[in-house]
C-alpha cells in the first residue's frame, strides 16, 4: 500500500455531464499529479499540483482542471464529458515536484462515460 | 517528442527463470530519470526499480535488474528467479528534471508455474 487513495473506485456518467475525481496524498507529500490510462494504454500525465499551485500540464484541453487543498489531497474536475473521457484516472504524490522524487500511485478511479 | 517504446506487448516466462523486458525512449535531455513500473490487476502502479541517467551502474533492487545503455536510449529490465507474484503489467517510463512522466504502452508478463 502506498498510502495514496482515491475516490470513488468506479463511476458511470453520461456524455456531457460533468465528474469529480479525488485523490489523498500520501503523508508528508505536497505534490499530486494526475493521469489518464485509457485501456490497453500508458498512463498520460494531465497535470501536476505543487503547494496548491498547477505546475505543469500534459496535453489535455481546459474542461480537464483540478484543485488542491492546504492538505494536499487534490480533485480533478472533468466537464462535458465524451465518450473518449471513458479510462483508469489515476493519481499520484511525491515529496516534490522535482524529477527526482518517487511518485506513489493510487489504485485509480475507473470512469465510463456512456 | 519525448516518447518510450515498448516492443513486447506479452512476454511470458517458467517460473524460477529469467526474462527481460526490452524500453527504449527517445529524448534530447542530458538530464532525465528512468522507472520502471509494474501494475497488477487491482491497478495501483508498484514501482519496481529506479535508475538516474547520469549514472553509469546499471540499478539492481533484489531480483530485479536494469542495463542501462544512455547512448543507446534503452532501459531493459530483468527479472531473474520468477515468481507467481511478478504477473503483472510493466511500464517503462522516464522523467526530466521537471514533473512530466512519459509511459511507454506496456508489456503484459505472465509467469508459467
Amino acid at each position: 500500500e502506498t498510502g495514496v487513495t482515491q475516490s470513488p473506485t468506479h463511476l458511470i456518467k453520461t456524455r456531457g455531464q460533468q465528474v469529480t475525481l479525488r485523490c489523498s496524498s500520501q503523508s508528508g507529500h505536497n505534490t499530486v499529479s494526475w493521469y489518464q490510462q485509457a485501456l490497453g494504454q500508458g498512463p498520460q500525465f494531465i497535470f501536476q499540483y505543487y503547494r496548491e499551485e498547477e505546475n505543469g500540464r500534459g496535453n489535455f484541453p481546459p474542461r480537464f482542471s483540478g484543485l488542491q487543498f492546504p492538505n494536499y489531497s487534490s480533485e480533478l474536475n472533468v466537464n462535458a464529458l465524451e465518450l473518449d473521457d471513458s479510462a483508469l484516472y489515476l493519481c499520484a504524490s511525491s515529496l516534490g515536484p522535482q524529477g527526482a522524487n518517487i511518485q506513489y500511485f493510487g489504485a485509480g478511479t475507473r470512469l465510463s462515460v456512456l | 517528442a519525448q516518447t518510450v517504446t515498448q516492443s513486447q506487448p506479452e512476454m511470458s516466462v517458467q517460473e524460477a527463470e529469467t526474462v527481460t523486458l526490452s524500453c527504449t525512449y527517445d529524448t534530447s535531455e542530458s538530464d532525465y530519470y528512468l522507472f520502471w513500473y509494474k501494475q497488477p490487476p487491482s491497478r495501483q502502479m508498484i514501482l519496481v526499480i529506479r535508475q538516474e541517467a547520469y549514472k553509469q551502474q546499471n540499478a539492481t533492487e533484489n531480483r530485479f535488474s536494469v542495463n542501462f545503455q544512455k547512448a543507446a536510449k534503452s532501459f531493459s529490465l530483468k527479472i531473474s528467479d520468477s515468481q507467481l507474484g511478478d504477473a503483472a503489467m510493466y511500464f517503462c517510463a522516464y522523467r526530466l528534471t521537471g514533473n512530466q512522466f512519459y509511459f511507454g504502452t506496456g508489456t503484459s508478463l505472465t509467469v508459467i508455474p
